[in-house]
């Protein structure tokens, strides 16, 4: 079965830092695109960052500088790294495959993020 | 601030047409790149309902249907039934942003 389950999430003081992972199953991580997207609470989806299947990266300007995302091949898995953490990065946190047409087809069931002193 | 524009609500009764529609402009959806639509319902992650702008994946009732043109796209679901009740996103990829964008989200209520 082709699956996502996302790990990480927690409670983090402002300029904290947290390391969210994502686990894939049923695909190789590293022959797609895949992507972080978040959810701010009562609020719509943010593109946050992707990673190619060639390794290049892209951020959202709103985490530029203080998130990094990466892959681990070995283990199938995708993480992402946020440094200096504040009140507005409090949401839910979606990993998400990309598929040719730049949809996203499949997500994974997203972990919370709370920013707060 | 997304760059796709959805109006904030929409509404009909059970088996009615109701049509959402997605505005962008020059440097995503008028560039030419694909428009894509997802369905949350509350407390759930979003799933993809019609990829590169008149797709519906496997499973995907023919119910709903996408269309596209210049720098707006609509997503339209006819027959409305009670399960349709959800909030709909458009996305698409900014080439001024070099990332994907979404729209701002579309809660459907059946009345």
């Amino acid at each position: 079965e082709v699956q996502l389950v996302e790990s990480g999430g927690g409670s983090v003081q402002p300029g904290g830092s947290l390391r969210l992972s994502c686990a894939a199953s049923g695909f190789t991580v590293s022959s797609n695109y895949m992507s972080w997207v978040r959810q701010a609470p009562g609020k719509g989806l943010e593109w946050v960052s992707v990673i190619y299947s060639g390794g290049s990266t892209d951020y959202a300007d709103s985490v530029k500088g203080r998130f990094t995302i990466s892959r681990d091949n070995s283990q199938n898995t995708l993480s992402l790294q946020m440094n200096s953490l504040r009140a507005e990065d409090t949401a839910v946190y979606y990993c998400a495959r990309g598929e040719f047409s730049s949809a996203f087809d499949i997500w994974g069931q997203g972990t919370m993020v709370a920013v707060s002193s | 601030q997304s760059l796709l524009t959805q109006p904030p609500s929409v509404s009909g009764a059970p088996g009615q047409r109701v049509t959402i529609s997605c505005t962008g402009s020059s440097s995503n959806i008028g560039a030419g790149h694909a428009v894509h639509w997802y369905q949350q319902v509350p407390k759930t992650a979003p799933k993809l309902l019609i990829y590169g702008s008149y797709n519906r994946p496997s499973g995907v009732p023919d119910r709903f249907s996408g269309s596209k043109s210049g720098t707006s796209a609509s997503l339209a679901i006819s027959g409305l039934q009670a399960e349709d009740e959800a909030d709909y996103y458009c996305q698409s990829y900014d080439g001024s942003l070099s990332g994907y964008v979404f729209g701002t989200g579309t809660k459907v209520t059946v009345l």
